[in-house]
């Protein structure tokens, strides 16, 4: 049973355009929602990350838009550059008093921004 | 600041040997976590240590793979004896501390083949 569902596998979007990634999840005792981005031969790393108790976060080009009520959020990179064509990992966190503080992830979206 | 590392980078071997990945934290950081990623699917977690105890291990596939912390620095993932299945990219990642939303900083992985 996945918990953390992402979409869609793979993007291809012209330069300049606006990436969209979407996940959802249904365990509500999460709260915590962070994006990884990662790049051929490296780990994954932090790129921005939610709380539900807020509905958009907003750091340069990256942007989540979280929807509490649908359990949905989202990744918009705007402007999309080909230095951003990387693999992207939706993540959500249980409450840290509840069965430690895994990660859990959704299957990754391999954006390739065009030149 | 060093980041975490992993050793090694790649290791094939063959069914029914045993492998041993280790991982090195970034220094103080008391968490320390493990997950996997099979081929196209999600980044799965496996366990998490704090200093050298073990915090939870729920996603410890099975008795073959055991995991150690010594005095609560490196901590290594042995496999013992490999099975095709076992076949993908172990992540390490470390934190400060428990609690609140402190970012999981990732190694840049062990890509083990089991033939």
């Amino acid at each position: 049973q996945q918990q953390v569902k992402q979409s869609p596998q793979s993007l291809i979007v012209q330069k300049g355009g606006i990436s969209i990634i979407n996940c959802a999840y249904e365990n509500t005792a999460f709260d915590y929602f962070p994006w990884y981005q990662q790049f051929p031969g490296k780990g994954p790393a932090l790129l921005i990350a939610i709380r539900p108790d807020v509905s958009e976060k907003k750091e340069g080009r990256f942007t989540i838009s979280f929807n509490k009520s649908a359990k949905q959020f989202s990744l918009h990179i705007m402007d999309s550059q080909p230095g951003d064509s990387a693999t992207y990992f939706c993540a959500a966190r249980l409450r840290a008093n509840q069965a430690g503080t895994a990660l859990i992830f959704g299957k990754g979206t391999t954006l390739s921004v065009s030149s | 600041e060093a980041g975490v590392t992993q050793f090694p980078s790649h290791s094939v071997i063959e069914k029914g040997q045993t492998v041993t990945l280790r991982c090195d934290p970034i220094s103080g950081h008391d968490n320390l976590y493990w997950y996997r990623r099979v081929m196209g699917k999600e980044i799965k977690f496996l366990l998490h240590f704090v200093k050298e105890s073990k915090q939870d291990e729920s996603g410890m596939p099975n008795n073959r793979f055991l995991a150690e912390r010594t005095g609560g620095t490196y901590s290594t993932l042995k496999v013992q004896p490999a099975e095709l299945e076992d076949s993908g990219v172990y992540f390490c990642a470390s934190s400060h501390r428990q609690g609140g939303y402190n970012e999981q900083f990732f190694g840049p992985g062990t890509r083990l083949t089991v033939l």
